[in-house]
C-alpha cells in the first residue's frame, strides 16, 4: 500500500499528557498538511510542509501544538499537556507540487484522539 | 470565518434519481473548487474538482457546476447509487507566487441514497 499513513489509528489518553502523531505521506510527494476534524466538521487546516520548510501554520495551532517533517518524509504532529478540547480526527494529507492543477490532496485514514 | 459553506447537513435521494448537493464560497479569489467524499472511519478521498474559470467538469455519474457571479457551486450525481452515501465535503484552494496554498472545507453533507 503506497497511500499515506497514519499512527497510531486511535489514541486515548488523560488530560495533561503529550501524544504524538506520525504521518508517512505518498513517497514522492513534497507537501505535506495536516488538518483536524471534529464532530459536525470539515476538516479544519493546521499547518503544511513544503519538504522540510513549515509553510503555514493557522492560529488554531496553539503553542502547545508542534508539526515536524526533518527530513521532508514523514512527518509528526505533537501535542503537549494535552487538554479535553483536543480530542478530535487529527488528518494528514500529501500532495506532490506539480500535480496541484487541481489542488488535490491525498488523505490517510486520520489519528482519533481522545482526551480523557 | 466560514469561506466555504455548505448550508445542508444531510439530504436523502431515492436510488436512481439526481443528488444535488451545494456550496458557497465567499472568497473571490479561489482558483479551484473541488469535492471530496469521505467514509466513516475513512480520510476523504478526491472526486473532482472544477477551475475557477470553467463553469461545468463532468467525470462519468459525477458533475461540478460552478457559477462565479453568484459565488456558488454544485455537485450533480446521476443516477445515484447506495454507495454514494456518505459525506461530501466541498473545499477550495487559492493559488499564489508560491503554488497552490492550503484547502479550504466546508463542514460538510451527509448524503443517503435509499435503495
Amino acid at each position: 500500500d503506497t497511500g499515506v499513513s497514519q499512527d497510531p489509528r486511535h489514541k486515548i489518553t488523560k488530560r495533561g499528557q503529550n501524544v504524538t502523531f506520525r504521518c508517512d505521506p505518498i513517497s514522492e510527494h513534497n507537501r505535506l498538511y495536516w488538518y483536524r476534524q471534529t464532530l459536525g466538521q470539515g476538516p479544519e487546516f493546521l499547518t503544511y510542509f513544503q519538504n522540510e520548510a513549515q509553510l503555514e501554520k493557522s492560529r488554531l495551532l496553539s503553542d502547545r501544538f508542534s508539526a515536524e517533517r526533518p527530513k521532508g518524509s514523514f512527518s509528526t504532529l505533537e501535542i503537549q499537556r494535552t487538554e479535553q478540547g483536543d480530542s478530535a480526527m487529527y488528518l494528514c494529507a500529501s500532495s506532490l507540487l506539480a500535480h496541484t492543477g487541481t489542488g488535490e490532496l491525498f488523505f490517510g485514514e486520520g489519528s482519533r484522539l481522545t482526551v480523557l | 470565518d466560514q469561506q466555504v459553506k455548505q448550508n445542508s447537513p444531510s439530504l436523502s435521494v431515492q436510488e436512481g434519481r439526481i443528488s444535488i448537493l451545494n456550496c458557497d464560497y465567499t472568497n473571490s479569489m479561489f482558483d479551484y473548487f473541488l469535492w471530496y467524499k469521505k467514509y466513516p472511519a475513512e480520510g476523504p478521498t478526491f472526486l473532482i474538482s472544477i477551475s475557477s474559470i470553467k463553469d461545468k467538469n463532468e467525470d462519468g455519474r459525477f458533475t461540478v457546476f460552478l457559477n462565479k457571479s453568484a459565488k456558488h457551486l454544485s455537485l450533480h450525481i446521476v443516477p445515484s447509487q447506495p454507495g454514494d452515501s456518505a459525506v461530501y465535503f466541498c473545499a477550495a484552494i487559492r493559488r499564489n507566487s508560491g503554488g497552490y496554498q492550503k484547502v479550504t472545507f466546508g463542514i460538510g453533507t451527509k448524503l443517503q441514497v435509499i435503495p
